[in-house]
């Protein structure tokens, strides 16, 4: 089983719909991340959380929310979706340096997202 | 602000050719470097890393050096396969005050190989 896990791996849906894509990993990490990929910009972070009571916002958080339920879990979500929002969305995790991280980040396959 | 610059793709290539791919970076510290690859329908995966000057990172017959005075750290194989068909992104990583770290990606650069 892959150490991190998103659902839906594909989603299509329609203009103004809340969407919700799901994180989980068993890494045992507290780092966690939402990453958009979109062709020829690479990766960009939406969100990170440090630990379940850690939130921060990443260069495009307009039009984003996430929720970090556990150390295992953390989730995004659209509350009303834009065509502008079709991406390819991923969630990774990373390790401390007290942990022995060097900054490699893991990630989930991704979760393909359309919004007619 | 940190950054960093790929070389834009696609490159395409026949099997048995030899790879570079530029990267360059701007940092204000000293970071770790990566190659990830992504293959068709799958998430991105450390190819290889670098933590400090004049390391070099090997995996799967791909180098790279982390090159502190160009700011440079190019992705190099000897000879590629089909299956190394996939996109390469360079990142760089450095470490934030509260323990954690901050990854810079570049825009990445596809790859194709001819058999």
């Amino acid at each position: 089983d892959a150490d991190v896990t998103q659902t839906p791996r594909n989603r299509i849906t329609k203009t103004g719909k809340r969407i919700m894509l799901e994180c989980s990993q068993t890494k045992g990490h507290d780092r966690m991340y939402w990453y958009r990929q979109d062709p020829g910009l690479g990766l960009r972070l939406i969100y990170y959380s440090f630990d379940v009571k850690d939130i921060n916002k990443g260069e495009i958080s307009d039009g984003y929310s996430v929720s970090r339920q556990a150390q295992a879990k953390f989730s995004l979500s659209l509350e009303s979706a834009i065509p502008n929002q079709t991406a390819l969305y991923f969630c990774a995790t990373s390790g401390t340096r007290s942990e022995g991280g060097t900054g490699e980040l893991f990630f989930g396959e991704g979760s393909r997202l359309t919004v007619l | 602000g940190n950054s960093v610059t790929q070389m834009e793709g696609p490159v395409t290539l026949s099997e048995e050719a030899f790879l570079t791919i530029n990267c360059t970076y701007t940092a204000t510290g000293y970071p770790s470097l990566f190659w990830y690859v992504q293959y068709p329908g799958e998430g991105l995966q450390l190819l290889l890393k670098a933590t400090k000057a004049d390391d070099k990172g090997s995996n799967k017959g791909f180098e790279a050096t982390y090159r502190k005075e160009t700011t440079s750290f190019h992705l190099e194989k000897g000879s590629v396969q089909v299956s190394d068909s996939a996109v390469y992104f360079c990142a760089l990583s450095e470490l934030g005050y509260t323990g954690g770290f901050k990854t810079i990606f570049g825009a990445g650069t596809r790859l194709f190989v001819k058999a």
